[in-house]
């Protein structure tokens, strides 16, 4: 079975700074592992995926996030959050490519 | 590119109607799943399908049926509606090649508000 824990479901930035969002899951197999946007009324973008071979995966809109078995994260980053980060984002992991399991999301908001 | 396609986007519906919901995967894509996600919540499996069978199954009630057809697309059927079937329908869509299940992909969704 696969779970994910997103830490903090409200998250508050101000412009410029640093955006880390946290997310550990358990899976009983190797995982993948997904970070997903969602905008207000809107359906979940793929912003990144871990399959295999890099543990550090780039994604769109200048976000990263690093697989650290030892830990089981998958924590996403930004080195600067931009006011149209402000969404909520869902960290997801599966058995390889089969039915996604999502966390429960975090809202980020970006403080002008 | 063709992505999945959801209809209808938004549905209101009065409690103890029925309401349809229809996917369309991508182009060869074989595999289809179904998400509500409630207000607030995060995306819930409901059902699969692989092939026009049912591959697995979540945590779909009783009173909703869902299949896929022979052109690969899928319908969502929910009757005895209750208020708090209200939510954002997601369905997305894979190719499964070899017995490896490819990428999922999500449509936009269809919300659905029952009144």
């Amino acid at each position: 079975a696969q779970s994910v824990t997103q830490l903090g479901s409200h998250v508050s930035v101000s412009e410029g700074a640093l955006v880390l969002l946290r997310c550990n899951y358990s899976s009983s197999v190797p995982p993948y592992l997904f970070w997903y946007v969602q905008y207000p009324n809107q359906g979940l973008q793929l912003l990144l995926k871990y399959t295999t071979g890099a543990t550090l995966v780039k994604g769109i809109n200048g976000f990263e996030a690093e697989f650290k078995k030892s830990e089981t994260s998958f924590h996403l980053t930004k080195p600067s959050a931009h006011m149209s980060d402000a969404a909520e984002y869902f960290c997801a992991v599966s058995p390889g490519y089969q039915k996604v399991t999502f966390g429960t999301g975090t809202k980020l908001q970006v403080i002008p | 590119a063709a992505g999945v396609i959801q209809s209808p986007r938004h549905l209101i519906k009065e409690k103890r109607e029925t309401a349809t919901l229809k996917c369309y995967p991508i182009p060869r894509h074989d595999t289809v799943y179904w998400y509500q996600q409630g207000p607030g919540q995060d995306p819930q499996f409901l059902i699969s399908f692989y092939e026009k069978m049912q591959s697995d199954k979540g945590s779909i009630p009783d009173r909703f049926s869902a299949q896929q057809f022979s052109d690969y697309h899928s319908e969502l059927n929910m009757s005895s509606l209750e208020l708090g079937d209200s939510a954002l329908y997601f369905c997305a869509s894979s190719f499964n090649s070899g017995g490896n299940t490819g990428e999922l992909f999500f449509g936009e969704g269809s919300r659905l508000t029952v009144l």
